[in-house]
């Protein structure tokens, strides 16, 4: 069982198109971080998320923190080619052990 | 004036063989990760040195020997490579300060055992 459960696996949508996907646990975390991958590359720190309810913003991009810290969401508004990659839940486990969600593969289509 | 490198990109290389991956980081951080990717995207963990140290040994087969000359660098040797080991292997370093830290990968060794 995955610490971490990432919905949904696959997504391909069309370019301009909303989204969401989900970072969901049945353990209580005191902070999630997310990270997106591009192909060829390594995972690149989005954001970090700390405190229940917290919503954070990146330009299109935006992140919450369940109340009880147990889940989380991405959510892209007028998605863009360049937004396509591998995104990445991750939470750490003691000082240094972050682990990862298995990913949810985005696609944006032109 | 990249932050963390790997070498080489590309590997590919027969079964029983010994092969070694670089890793170098010149963010001045104190903690270095080596993560292997397997053929689904998914990431995990495998060890983690701080200042030299091995902290984290996530049971790793004993053919994977971590070494760390200082701590700008972390190498990975792989004895007597098996089929299972193809993936791509990432390295990663942070400043570990308490609280969740940032993690700066490299761009990967993509490892292919024919």
């Amino acid at each position: 069982t995955q610490l971490l459960e990432q919905s949904p696996q696959f997504l391909s949508i069309q370019e301009g198109e909303n989204l969401t996907v989900y970072c969901n646990s049945s353990s209580v975390f005191s902070s999630l971080q997310w990270y997106r991958q591009e192909p060829g590359e390594g995972p690149v720190l989005l954001v970090t998320v700390v405190t229940g309810g917290e919503v954070k913003k990146l330009k299109r991009l935006t992140f919450q923190f369940g109340d009880a810290r147990k889940d989380s969401s991405l959510h892209i508004t007028a998605a863009q080619p360049g937004d396509t990659g591998l995104y990445l839940c991750a939470v750490y486990q003691g000082a240094q052990k972050l682990v990862f969600g298995q990913g949810t593969r985005l696609t944006i289509n032109p | 004036d990249t932050a963390v490198s790997q070498t080489p990109k590309y590997l590919v290389t027969q079964m029983g063989n010994d092969k070694s991956i670089k890793c170098e980081q010149n963010l001045g951080h104190d903690t270095m990760y080596w993560y292997k990717q397997d053929s689904k995207k998914f990431l995990k963990i495998m060890f983690s040195y701080n200042n030299k140290e091995l902290i984290i040994n996530e049971t790793v087969p004993n053919r994977f020997s971590p070494k760390s000359p200082d701590k700008a660098h972390l190498n990975l040797h792989i004895n007597s490579l098996e089929l299972g080991d193809s993936a791509v292997y990432f390295c990663a370093s942070s400043q570990v300060v308490g609280g969740a830290t940032a993690q700066y990968f490299g761009p990967g060794t993509r490892l292919t055992v024919l």
